[in-house]
């Protein structure tokens, strides 16, 4: 079984703070998505990696896709009260075209 | 704008009925739709894989004869909830497969009591 797992689970910082999140698996993946998600709405997505190593950002999210294309983090640079969310990462593993989905991270960013 | 929509947005039932969700594609035709459920501050868990013009795949654990998914065209896929009970209380998200990527519609809330 394919798994991708994510951390932190929560977090609550200070607007002005820098944050990572981490998704992370045993399993080789032919890319990984970013998606945001606000209460009672759909994921919304941020970025697609497909290339082992590549870098993407978006203004000030930092988005990295390692080697071995196995795991992936989201860097927040000064975190503004409007980047509170659900952040969840998918991966493609390239069968049936399922996503495996991190467990998320709820981010509360405080004014 | 919205690439995917959903109707209806919320919905409140009484125990022993049926719902329908849809799911629309706008603007773009989708052969492969997916269904997800959601609780609280937690991650997408895929319960069906629709496919236009055959069987939907469900996932391991879905009772497929509970949520009934008809994709009857390139646009829409269906969610039927049968026989709701408060346990199907949840938020239910589609995606529509676009140039392999998903694009999820705004979701369902529904609530059984």
């Amino acid at each position: 079984t394919q798994l991708l797992e994510q951390s932190p689970q929560f977090l609550s910082i200070q607007e002005g703070e820098n944050l990572t999140v981490y998704c992370n698996s045993s399993s080789v993946f032919s890319s990984l998505q970013w998606y945001r998600q606000e209460p009672g709405e759909g994921p919304v997505l941020l970025v697609t990696v497909v290339t082992g190593g590549e870098v993407k950002k978006l203004k000030r999210l930092t988005f990295q896709f390692g080697d071995a294309r196995k795991d992936s983090s989201l860097h927040i640079t000064a975190a503004q009260p409007g980047d509170t969310g659900l952040y969840l990462c998918a991966g493609d593993a390239g069968n049936n075209r399922k996503l495996i989905w991190g467990l998320g991270t709820s981010l509360a960013v405080n004014p | 704008g919205a690439v995917v929509s959903q109707h209806p947005s919320r919905v409140i039932c009484k125990s022993g009925t049926s719902v329908k969700i849809e799911c629309r594609s706008l603007d773009f035709q989708a052969t492969t739709m997916f269904w997800y459920r959601q609780f609280p501050k937690q991650s997408l868990m895929l319960m069906a894989t629709s496919n236009e013009g055959s069987k939907a795949t469900y996932e391991q654990g879905v009772e497929k004869d509970k949520f009934l998914i008809n994709h009857a065209s390139l646009t829409l896929s269906t969610l039927t909830v049968t026989s709701a009970h408060p346990e199907d209380s949840s938020f239910y998200i589609c995606s529509a497969l676009i140039l392999e990527t998903q694009y999820f519609g705004p979701g369902t809330r529904l609530l059984v009591l």
